[in-house]
């Protein structure tokens, strides 16, 4: 069965640092993978995806991810934060050439000090 | 392209009363998953439909919820007899069967069972 796990629960930064979400998958073989982002009560937006091919995927927002096959990882970054960006961070995983119904990790809130 | 939306975007309900959730996905989506995020957690995968079929459930999904989406387009997810337990926003997604599966969520229907 696949999962995801997100080790961190809560990470603060101050605005134009730059960030680092983490995200380690199990799967059999490689997996789509997803980062989607989460403001209070609302729907999740997706920021971008990994289907295959260039490990380094771009994003909406400035965000980028790169994929890492031997550390079955999958860590989101962006190299100046705005106070914008505070929200949840969600990864997901999903299995290649099937329906892909997705699998979450936890999630990662992010705080934004100015 | 108007997203995948859901109504009503909150409910409270009293224990013991149905409630029915209604999700319009993005016009040319042929599937349509339901997915429920309790506070904390990551979404968790209910059911999806591909047309009109529905072709997966969880096992998250007790007798007492129900989802159709009779004509292929809309779709609506039931809980009868609700219970305290089943306080939570039931998001819907929507994506296409062509190509690799990109998901789209809707804004999500809070449920408060009080």
């Amino acid at each position: 069965a696949q999962s995801v796990t997100q080790p961190d629960i809560h990470i603060t930064v101050s605005e134009g640092a730059s960030l680092e979400l983490r995200c380690n998958y199990s799967y059999g073989a490689t997996p789509y993978l997803f980062w989607y982002v989460q403001s209070p009560g609302q729907g999740l937006q997706l920021l971008l995806k990994y289907f295959s091919g260039d490990t380094l995927v771009q994003g909406i927002k400035g965000f980028e991810a790169e994929f890492k096959r031997s550390q079955s990882s999958f860590n989101l970054r962006k190299p100046s934060v705005h106070w914008s960006d505070a929200a949840e961070y969600f990864c997901a995983v999903g299995a290649p050439g099937t329906a892909s119904k997705l699998t979450f990790g936890t999630g990662t809130r992010l705080q934004v000090t100015l | 392209d108007t997203g995948v939306s859901q109504d009503p975007r909150h409910k409270i309900t009293k224990r013991g009363q149905n409630v029915t959730f209604r999700c319009d996905p993005i016009s040319e989506h042929n599937r349509l998953y339901w997915y429920r995020q309790t506070l904390g957690q990551g979404p968790e995968f209910l059911t999806y439909f591909q047309n009109e079929a529905q072709l997966e459930k969880s096992r998250l999904l007790s007798d007492r919820f129900s989802a159709e989406r009779p004509k292929g387009s809309f779709s609506t997810l039931e809980i009868q007899r609700t219970e305290q337990g089943d306080s939570a926003m039931y998001l819907c997604a929507s994506s296409s069967s062509q190509g690799p599966n990109t998901i789209y969520f809707g804004e999500g229907s809070w449920l408060t069972v009080v």
